[in-house]
């Protein structure tokens, strides 16, 4: 079975530093990974998204993240924090083939100091 | 424009009694999901559905029920016999995986229940 771990449920970074948000996973198959946010009392917005091809992905917002395989990792940047950027992001890893499900992560709470 | 509708946005209940959560898409996706969030918990799934008149069970199913009657709707009912229900749910829908399209899950609002 898939599983993913998030490390830092909470993390704080000031405004306009490097923010870095970490994802491993566990699989058997290849994955596919996924980043959202979610704002406060809202739903969750897909940031990106690593099916195949290029390991780098770039997303929306100025995120992207790279799938390293060899450390089963697909951690989330960005390289200057904005206030806009608090929020709640977790990680997400297809449950393989056959079916659409996801496994996600227990989330990380990012806090940016003005 | 498309996307998951969820209401309502607050939900109160008395405990003892059922409610049931409203949830319509209008993306034409054919597997919806139900979660339910929980701090520090991230989301654990409760049921999903991959065509109509047919859903699964997910982690945490006990007290719970759904129907799938179109394919645009998914509404979950939250059963006395749910232990704790106050709780953040989300509502989902994807393509399917047979459909060669990465499956990204797209999300409602959510709505926040309370039982006292």
């Amino acid at each position: 079975a898939q599983s993913v771990t998030q490390l830092g449920s909470h993390v704080s970074v000031s405004e306009g530093a490097l923010v870095l948000l970490r994802c491993n996973y566990s699989s058997s198959v290849p994955p596919y990974l996924f980043w959202y946010v979610q704002y406060p009392n809202q739903g969750l917005q897909l940031l990106l998204k690593y099916t195949t091809g290029a390991t780098l992905v770039k997303g929306i917002n100025g995120f992207e993240a790279e799938f390293k395989k060899s450390e089963t990792s697909f951690h989330l940047t960005k390289p200057s924090a904005h206030m806009s950027d608090a929020a709640e992001y977790f990680c997400a890893v297809s449950d393989g083939f056959g079916n659409e499900k996801l496994t996600f992560g227990t989330g990380t709470r990012l806090t940016i100091i003005p | 424009d498309g996307g998951i509708t969820q209401s309502p946005k607050y939900l109160f209940r008395k405990e003892g009694q059922n409610v049931t959560l409203s949830c319509e898409q209008n993306l034409n996706h054919d597997a919806m999901y139900w979660y339910r969030q929980d701090p520090g918990q991230g989301l654990r799934l409760i049921y999903y559905s991959q065509i109509v008149n047919d859903f699964q069970k997910g982690d945490i199913a006990e007290g719970y029920s759904v129907s799938r009657e179109k394919k645009e709707s998914f509404p979950l009912t939250v059963t006395s016999a749910q232990k704790n229900p106050t709780a953040f749910y989300l509502c989902a829908s994807s393509t399917l995986y047979t459909s060669g399209t990465p499956y990204e899950q797209y999300f409602g609002p959510g709505t926040r229940l309370t039982v006292t």
